[in-house]
């Protein structure tokens, strides 16, 4: 079955810097990869997802790539701010467009001012 | 509310006990999911539906977990004989699946599950 690993599991920052999450995946079948920020306490929620027949996607200060032959996707967080501070997740479909989320472990992103 | 609804919250059991937590999706969202996750660990997939039919129910630890939906709506995670390694947050998503694709998945707040 799918399987989606995740690194690093902590990343800490400075203010302003850049932050890169890189997930892989295994099964060639998926064609979906959103990410999901939960802060403490909190449910996750998406911030932002691509689709297999794109290869990068910005929204403001983020971004995500995908290389579907690497079968590996990151996440590109620019000027980060301490707000950014939480846990990020990255997943991947099993079983194609209409299929079940698999979830990485997670990277605990901490943004110092 | 509009959002997805879990019930208990909180729920404390003591070890052997059957416990059932409770999901109401979104109305109109076909599709739902359950996830464990347990204290500063990732989502555990347990199972997914469609509809009232689960494609993929692999992620269910053992037979003592099972859980069923009615009505394209509201679903109940079943844990027999408890373990205190069953202790976590169960947190269930649902998403309308648009066009046959899986979309943005809206958690609930989760059921704290304690096994004493």
């Amino acid at each position: 079955g799918e399987n989606v690993e995740q690194h690093p599991s902590t990343l800490s920052v400075q203010e302003g810097d850049s932050a890169v999450i890189k997930c892989t995946y295994s099964d060639s079948a998926s064609n979906y990869f959103p990410w999901y920020k939960q802060e403490l306490g909190k449910r996750p929620q998406l911030i932002i997802d691509i689709r297999s027949n794109v290869g990068e996607k910005k929204d403001q200060r983020i971004a995500v790539t995908l290389n579907k032959t690497a079968k590996h996707f990151s996440l590109h967080i620019t000027e980060t701010q301490p707000e950014d501070s939480a846990v990020y997740f990255c997943a991947a479909t099993r079983g194609g467009s209409q299929g079940n989320l698999i979830f990485g472990k997670g990277t605990k992103l901490s943004v110092k001012p | 509310g509009a959002g997805v609804s879990q019930s208990p919250s909180n729920k404390v059991t003591e070890k052997g006990k059957d416990v059932e937590l409770r999901c109401d999706p979104i109305s109109g969202h076909t599709a739902l999911y359950w996830y464990r996750q347990s204290l500063g660990q990732g989502l555990e997939f347990l199972i997914y539906f469609q509809g009232n039919s689960a494609p993929d129910k692999s992620g269910l630890p053992s037979d003592r977990f099972s859980a069923e939906r009615t009505g394209g709506s509201v679903s109940t995670l079943t844990i027999q004989r408890t373990q205190q390694e069953d202790s976590a947050v169960y947190l269930c998503a649902s998403t309308t699946s648009p066009r046959g694709n899986t979309g943005e998945l809206f958690f609930g707040e989760g059921s704290r599950l304690t096994v004493l």
